[in-house]
């Protein structure tokens, strides 16, 4: 599976958007973007996923570059329950298999009141 | 639909002991995969199974570990004999052929 990068750690204030960056610039065709967090003494949550086309639904938005080497996920209006670490995995998915999913060290982010 | 349920969410056991943890995947999901998570060494992928067979258990530390699907249903991650440097979270989680892992609440598992 390619690699991602993400910064560590990022700042965003309650009630405005949070715009999580993830370069993924050897990614193959066939892999797709996810999304997972993880609050504290929790496990990850699924949050969102896709292939080229930007995706939305009720926790967030993808937005995945044409080219497909990065993309954003924004947190529309963040609340202090948002404060976790992001995870962005690049997986490749088969009908009838499932690959296994590997978490880098993520971004963590700190809403602030 | 509850879940993946793991249990027990806490353990503390004595360096020697044999500690097993269990897992119960959501109903239909037909992959399971076991995951420890430290400060140190963050998540990692311990094993993983898809309908019932282990597909890849590279990420098994040692031979101490074991894991086993009995049914469609349910996990063990067995530890025999146990270490402290085996303390860590662990967590489980289901998934469907396509789409996003449900991870459980984990144990937090504390060897003395």
């Amino acid at each position: 599976d390619a690699k991602t990068t993400q910064p560590t750690s990022m700042d965003c204030a309650e009630g405005r958007a949070a715009n999580l960056p993830c370069n993924h610039s050897t990614i193959s065709g066939n892999e797709y973007v996810y999304w997972y967090r993880q609050i504290h003494s929790q496990g990850p949550q699924y949050i969102i996923h896709g292939l080229k086309n930007n995706e939305t639904n009720e926790m967030a938005s993808l937005i995945i570059t044409e080219d497909r080497k990065s993309s954003t996920l924004i947190l529309p209006h963040a609340t202090l329950r948002d404060t976790a670490v992001y995870y962005c995995i690049v997986r490749v998915e088969e009908g009838g298999a499932t690959n296994k999913l590997i978490f880098g060290t993520g971004t963590l982010l700190a809403v602030q009141p | 639909d509850a879940g993946v349920i793991q249990s027990p969410r806490h353990e503390v056991t004595e360096m020697g002991q044999e500690v097993t943890l269990r897992c119960k995947l959501i109903s239909g999901h037909n992959s399971l995969f076991w995951y420890r998570q430290t400060m140190m060494r963050g998540l990692e992928l311990l094993i993983y199974f898809n309908n019932n067979v282990p597909i890849d258990d590279s990420g098994m530390p040692e031979d101490r570990f074991s894991a086993k699907m009995p049914n469609a249903s349910f996990s063990t991650l067995k530890i025999q004999p146990s270490e402290p440097r085996d303390s860590a979270v662990y967590f489980c989680a289901s998934s469907p052929n396509r789409g996003g892992y449900t991870f459980g609440s984990g144990t937090r598992l504390t060897v003395v």
